[in-house]
């Protein structure tokens, strides 16, 4: 069984382009949570999927940012018009559950850097 | 803030001595987990301690957790450089499993 995939894993993009995230969950897996990183700091909660619904987007910023787990596919994190401090690397997570008793298991995380 | 916060923020040891790390949390949790996390790559699962239990052991980790203290530490014994990586603790309190992670420790363990 495959882990969590991510893809690309490094992404360099410069401001003003968009930049997508691609998250493949474990077989079996229907839950996706995307966290951001920055550098020297924790990761911070920024959405969480189910297949063809956003569940809590709560730690996504307003503008720019968008999420989708589409039925067919894997979840995709959207990052229009990026600026310099879009930079962090970027972990999706996936889970068969949603509640408190299932253990979230980690992508390698996409880097993103913008120029 | 920080739902956890870890402390210490860096931690060097040598190698074979035990090392000791602390999260505290502000909300009533369900579960607290640890992960391990190693420059530049994701995050892995270490241990989940549930709210319901006070102490738990993997290998040559131990982790304990006081509800009233709303703390948790991290003990790993006979460390090797292995080791060497940043520690972060992770509650989740709602109905689902979103979890908040502290800003971690830095582990090094020196051969």
């Amino acid at each position: 069984n495959a882990g969590v995939m991510q893809n690309p894993r490094h992404l360099v993009r410069r401001r003003g382009q968009e930049a997508r995230l691609r998250c493949s969950p474990m077989k079996g897996h229907s839950h996706v949570y995307w966290y951001r990183q920055l550098p020297e700091e924790g990761l911070k909660f920024m959405v969480y999927l189910q297949k063809e619904n956003i569940i809590d987007e709560s730690g996504m910023p307003k503008e720019r940012f968008s999420a989708e787990f589409p039925k067919e596919g894997p979840s995709i994190l959207r990052i229009q018009q990026v600026v310099r401090g879009d930079s962090a690397a970027y972990f999706c997570a996936s889970s068969p559950g949603g509640g408190p008793a299932y253990e979230q298991y980690f992508g390698p995380g996409t880097r993103l850097t913008v120029t | 803030s920080q739902q956890g916060e870890e402390d210490p923020q860096a931690l060097s040891i040598q190698e074979g001595e035990n090392a000791t790390m602390n999260c505290s949390y502000k909300t009533s949790i369900n579960n607290l987990q640890w992960y391990r996390q190693n420059s530049g790559r994701g995050l892995v699962h270490l241990i989940l301690i549930r709210s319901n239990e006070r102490e738990k052991h993997s290998g040559r980790l131990r982790v304990t957790l006081d509800t009233s203290k709303k703390s948790s530490s991290l003990l790993i014994t006979a460390s090797r450089a292995a080791d060497t990586a940043s520690y972060f603790c992770a509650t989740d309190s709602g109905g689902y499993q979103k979890v908040t992670f502290g800003t971690g420790t830095k582990l090094q363990v020196i051969p």
